[in-house]
């Protein structure tokens, strides 16, 4: 039972590139979040899909964009990466909003 | 806006000592979560509280609800340097988990 996974684990874009976050549950959790974790903060949310099929912004959505591909998979994109998206990103997911989460490993991505 | 501060920020400490790390709101929530997350890795739920007033111990971790269910606190028993990490703690409202602050724990040798 592998959880929630995440790809990539490490990733390297020069500003202006774009690239996708990837995030897989086999948990058959209805709810899937992505959180930023920056130094010395804690997480803060950018997006959630509260069930298949809707997606909603968090707190700091600006320069991202999701997609609940399925019950399992719900992506992240950086469309344009800037130098302050560098952080580690992790994607969690749970039964419903406000139920116990279960986080992946993380994506540390650093934007140059 | 719900907001869970936690205090103390950071603790730094030596093994064999107690602790208790403090999650505080003005709002109300149905269920409170801790989860630890050690260095490189994604947080793990640790236990969920539910009712005003419960107590509930995990070998050397013991974690209280608020009577009014506002507020909990973690007291760690003679702290080893396996409980190393980031605590956070999160509280269930309608429809949402609000994450505190989180604490920062080192347990040198």
């Amino acid at each position: 039972n592998a959880g929630v996974t995440q790809t990539p684990k490490f990733q390297v874009l020069k500003t202006g590139q774009s690239m996708t976050l990837q995030c897989a549950q086999d948990m058959n959790h209805n709810s899937m979040y992505w959180y930023r974790q920056d130094p010395g903060m804690g997480l803060r949310l950018i997006y959630y899909s509260a069930s298949e099929g809707t997606t909603d912004k968090g707190e700091v959505p600006n320069g991202y964009n999701v997609s609940r591909l399925n019950k399992r998979e719900f992506s992240l994109r950086l469309e344009s990466a800037a130098p302050s998206q560098t952080s580690v990103y992790f994607c969690a997911s749970s039964v419903y909003r406000a139920y116990e989460q279960y986080f992946g490993p993380g994506t540390r991505l650093t934007v140059t | 806006t719900q907001l869970l501060e936690q205090s103390p920020q950071f603790l730094s400490i030596q093994e064999g000592e107690n602790l208790t790390v403090y999650c505080n709101s003005s709002s109300v929530f149905s269920s409170l979560q801790w989860y630890r997350q050690e260095p490189g890795e994604g947080p793990v739920l640790l236990v969920t509280v539910v009712t005003g007033g419960e107590v509930k111990k995990l070998k050397r971790l013991t974690f209280q609800f608020g009577d009014a269910r506002k507020d909990s606190s973690l007291h760690i028993t003679a702290a080893q340097p396996g409980d190393t990490g980031l605590y956070l703690c999160a509280g269930a409202g309608f429809q949402k988990l609000v994450f505190g602050t989180g604490t920062r724990l080192l347990v040198s040798p």
